[in-house]
């Protein structure tokens, strides 16, 4: 069975600070999501990573991929409060549909 | 439309009652997803559709739950005799095609079982 281990479940940050978000998952996958939600809503698409190696940057976030050691980071740089949500990341299960981690609720402080 | 449509987005409902949940997907999307929510669980699969068959139906939680999807497009989730452990929040997602993986959510239907 696929399974999907997020780390922390739960970061209180400063604004300004630096903080990575781990995702370790349990079989081969060479493709892995990182999705956003924010309180009352649905979840949104960040970062598609296809490959071993693959790295993704959007903002202040930048998300990477090592299939072999079965890991994804979530890169936060200079949070600010408007990052303040859940960040789950999610492994391709058989080829059609997502396992997903039970997230990140981050809060990012003044 | 312009994005995955779920509706009710709120139900309260008693014990014992079957309830249905509606998904529209994205236009032309092929593949659509039901997930399960409930707090501090994370996202729990429940049902692959491609088109109108379901080749993946292994997560749904018992024999109470069943869903179709009719002309490869609206999906329907029922549940039947609700129970209190069903009050969780269903996301509906579709995608292009299974294969490319990347989920288009809705904003979920609330289900509260008293």
């Amino acid at each position: 069975e696929l399974k999907v281990e997020q780390n922390p479940l739960f970061l209180s940050m400063q604004e300004g600070k630096n903080y990575t978000i781990y995702c370790n998952y349990s079989t081969t996958s060479d493709r892995l999501y990182w999705y956003r939600q924010d309180p009352g809503k649905s979840l949104e698409s960040l970062f598609v990573l296809l490959s071993n190696g693959a790295v993704k940057q959007e903002g202040r976030l930048m998300a990477s991929l090592d299939t072999k050691a079965r890991l994804s980071t979530l890169h936060i740089t200079a949070a600010v409060h408007d990052l303040s949500a859940t960040y789950f990341c999610a492994v391709d299960r058989a080829g059609y549909a997502l396992n997903f981690g039970k997230g990140t609720s981050l809060l990012v402080t003044p | 439309g312009a994005g995955v449509s779920q509706s009710p987005s709120n139900k309260v409902t008693e014990k014992g009652k079957d309830v249905e949940l509606r998904c529209d997907p994205i236009s032309g999307h092929t593949a659509l997803y039901w997930y399960r929510q409930s707090l501090g669980q994370g996202l729990e699969f429940l049902i692959y559709f491609q088109g109108n068959s379901a080749p993946d139906k292994s997560g749904l939680p018992s024999d109470r739950f069943s869903a179709e999807r009719t002309g490869g497009s609206v999906s329907t989730l029922t549940i039947q005799r609700t129970q209190q452990e069903d009050s969780a929040v269903y996301l509906c997602a579709s995608s292009w095609t299974a294969l490319t993986g990347e989920l288009f959510f809705g904003e979920g239907s609330r289900l509260t079982v008293l």
